[in-house]
């Protein structure tokens, strides 16, 4: 799996979009970009995944850029429940190594009244 | 509702008293997984299952084992418990391995 690098944490006012961005500029051509979540201490929950368009969900947003060696997660309306620690996960699509899930640091997010 | 369960959700044991934590889906997902979560060192796989009967290990094996005998049920077993499997443990599954992940609320372990 390609390695992942995202800030440590990010703050962002209730109501205004979340950009959290991740890098990852040695991803090969099949390996997808994922995101996930986990509110303290409970268990992570999914986000979005994508290859190289960009993808929207009822939870977000995910921008990939051309060269594909960064990517950034849009939450568009950020509400206090939106504090987390977010992870940004490349896979590959086959198999090997790439049946484990590698999470690393995530950047932790908080949503300020 | 769909979803993954775990028990115990806590449990205080001694050391070298074997314990195992249950985990079940009801989403007739064929890949399961355990992970343990500790400070400074973020969530890592113990094992995955790729379907009934197929187990391997992941970053951090040592310690533990598991077993598929049936397709909605995958337990960690910790034959002789030591103080440093005091942890935070997830248990998730996904329809096959390259899809999303469904994660259980956790059981968190201590172990004297």
């Amino acid at each position: 799996d390609a390695k992942t690098t995202q800030p440590t944490s990010m703050d962002c006012a209730e109501g205004r979009a979340a950009n959290l961005p991740c890098n990852h500029s040695t991803i090969s051509g099949n390996e997808y970009v994922y995101w996930y979540r986990q509110i303290h201490s409970q268990g992570p929950q999914y986000i979005i995944h994508g290859l190289k368009n960009n993808e929207t969900n009822e939870m977000a947003s995910l921008i990939i850029t051309e060269d594909r060696k960064s990517s950034t997660l849009i939450l568009p309306h950020a509400t206090l429940r939106d504090t987390a620690v977010y992870y940004c996960i490349v896979r590959g699509n086959s198999g090997g190594s790439n049946y484990k899930l590698t999470f690393g640091k995530g950047t932790l997010l908080t949503v300020n009244p | 509702e769909a979803q993954v369960t775990q028990n115990p959700r806590y449990l205080i044991t001694v050391t070298g008293k074997k314990l195992t934590v249950t985990c079940s889906q009801n989403m007739n997902h064929e890949y399961m997984s355990w992970y343990r979560q500790d400070p400074g060192l973020g969530l890592r796989q113990i094992y995955y299952s790729m379907n009934v009967e197929v187990t391997d290990k992941g970053d951090v094996p040592e310690g533990y084992k598991v077993s598929r005998k049936e397709k909605r049920n995958f337990p960690l077993i910790l034959e002789s418990p030591s103080p440093n499997q005091t942890s935070l443990y997830f248990c998730a599954s996904s329809l096959a391995w390259n899809q999303p992940q469904h994660f259980g609320d956790g059981t968190r372990l201590s172990i004297l």
